[in-house]
């Protein structure tokens, strides 16, 4: 139980251009959903906090214009980064956390990599 | 702001030996504590969490222990093989609130 899912697992795209990540709970409905990024050999880093019909809740430094949080159902987030750029490159990963609560456990996605060129 | 400290960076264990690592958070409201394994290229997999209220919990050859007088709080490996090898992170977070506190990850490789 508590799978969580991400497409897709891997993205090119050129400069310039978005690009949208899903993240999905597969077994089990959250209202609560995270967005974090990270860098090679390094910890997660929180972007932001996605809640299933209102609007994300991005941490200090994160542009919410270029990274488009949408949650518009309990097993369902999305992430589009617009207008990408090189530096944009990363590894994406998404967590849900199991039911209505909001506090608990998070359960991680199997990441997406994005390189943009 | 709260933090949580994590050591060793890397660790290196014979197979067969026991791996410890540790963790110090500063919030004195947190009250639960993952830890993740994660190996290269894929999302962090939860593999034990302690709560609080209890200062110890083991599941087969992974235990946690737990210390909030002194904030710390540690993964045992006992017995350790090869497929352990990965990056292992802790986290703290507080009750009432969702968010996670990472530490900075350990990576331990098992040599065979």
């Amino acid at each position: 139980g508590a799978v969580v899912s991400q497409h897709p697992s891997w993205v090119i795209c050129k400069s310039g251009t978005s690009v949208k990540i899903e993240c999905r709970s597969l077994d089990f409905q959250a209202t609560t959903m995270f967005w974090y990024r990270q860098f090679p050999k390094q910890s997660l880093m929180l972007m932001a906090t996605s809640n299933e019909g209102s609007k994300a809740t991005y941490e200090q430094g994160v542009e919410k214009d270029k990274f488009l949080i949408n949650h518009a159902s309990l097993t369902l987030s999305t992430l589009t980064v617009t207008s990408a750029h090189p530096e944009d490159s990363s590894f994406y990963i998404c967590s849900a956390i199991p039911g209505t609560s909001g506090s608990g456990t998070q359960y991680f996605g199997p990441g997406t990599r994005l390189l943009v060129l | 702001g709260e933090n949580v400290e994590q050591h060793p960076s890397t660790l290196s264990v014979q197979e067969g030996d026991s791996a410890v690592i540790k963790c110090t958070y500063s919030d004195s409201a947190s009250n639960y504590f993952p830890w993740y394994k994660q190996e290269l290229g894929k999302g962090p997999q939860l593999i034990i969490d302690i709560r609080s209220n209890v200062g110890e919990k083991k599941d087969q050859r992974i235990a946690v222990t737990l210390n909030k007088t002194a904030k710390h709080f540690s993964l045992h490996i006992t017995e350790t093989q090869p497929e352990d090898s990965a990056v292992y992170f802790c986290a703290a977070s507080a009750s009432g609130t969702y968010k996670y506190i990472f530490g900075t990850g350990t990576r331990l490789k098992v040599l065979a």
